[in-house]
């Protein structure tokens, strides 16, 4: 069951433009979101995550948006970095229990 | 501190064989989560143990087990290899089973002929 879902497996982006990667979920239990960055050969590592009681989290260059009327979770990325080109999951937590993963996006910045 | 380490790291093995994956946590960490990544499917979770007791467990055949060891050591099984069975295993430490601060292996590759 699908209930984290990145509907596009790839983006391409050109340097110092923004990278926004986007996530639906169906469950409206989810509490807590997580975004995750992963490069060939090592696991996953935490980006950033936002709490179901806000509706965005900042640091840096990343940037979570969170919109639970529509379900739907969004990670952007000002500006763009070719060290950014990864592959990103998106993920949701309900009660520190269940844990789902999105498919993954894989993001390419172009120089 | 040493990372989440797991071994080994590539893996073949025939249709029907069994295969035992291993993962050492962070120091300190009790709680080890495994997941199974395949193309299109994400993460999918496996099971966690903390304290050496099995604390949820995925929707996956009874073909794949796993123990925890007293050092918080962890072993994943996976008897009957099949096809489908090829995926990176990932396994996932944390403290006290925070699903909000999981550390990642690198994986463990395995492939299925």
């Amino acid at each position: 069951d699908q209930q984290v879902k990145q509907n596009s497996p790839s983006l391409s982006v050109q340097e110092g433009r923004i990278s926004i990667l986007n996530c639906d979920y169906t469950n409206s239990m989810f509490d807590y979101f997580l975004w995750y960055k992963k490069y060939p050969a090592e696991g996953p590592t935490f980006l950033i995550s936002i709490s179901s009681i806000k509706d965005k989290n900042e640091d840096g260059r990343f940037t979570v948006f969170l919109n639970k009327s529509a379900k739907h979770l969004s990670l952007h990325i000002v500006p763009s970095q070719p060290g950014d080109s990864a592959v990103y999951f998106c993920a949701a937590i309900y009660n520190n229990n269940d844990m789902r993963f999105g498919a993954g996006t894989r993001l390419t910045v172009k120089p | 501190k040493a990372g989440v380490t797991q071994t080994p790291r590539y893996l073949i093995k025939t249709r029907g064989q069994q295969v035992t994956l291993s993962c050492s946590p962070i120091s300190g960490h009790r709680s080890v989560s495994w997941y199974q990544q395949t193309p299109g499917q994400g993460l999918q979770f496996l099971f966690e143990y903390f304290s050496e007791t099995q604390r949820n467990k995925g929707n996956f055949p009874g073909r794949f087990s796993g123990r925890q060891f007293s050092n918080s050591r962890s072993e994943m099984n996976v008897s009957t290899l099949e096809l489908g069975d090829s995926a990176l295993y990932l396994c996932a430490s944390s403290l006290v089973g925070s699903r909000y601060e999981q550390y990642f292996g690198p994986g463990t590759r395995l492939t299925v002929t």
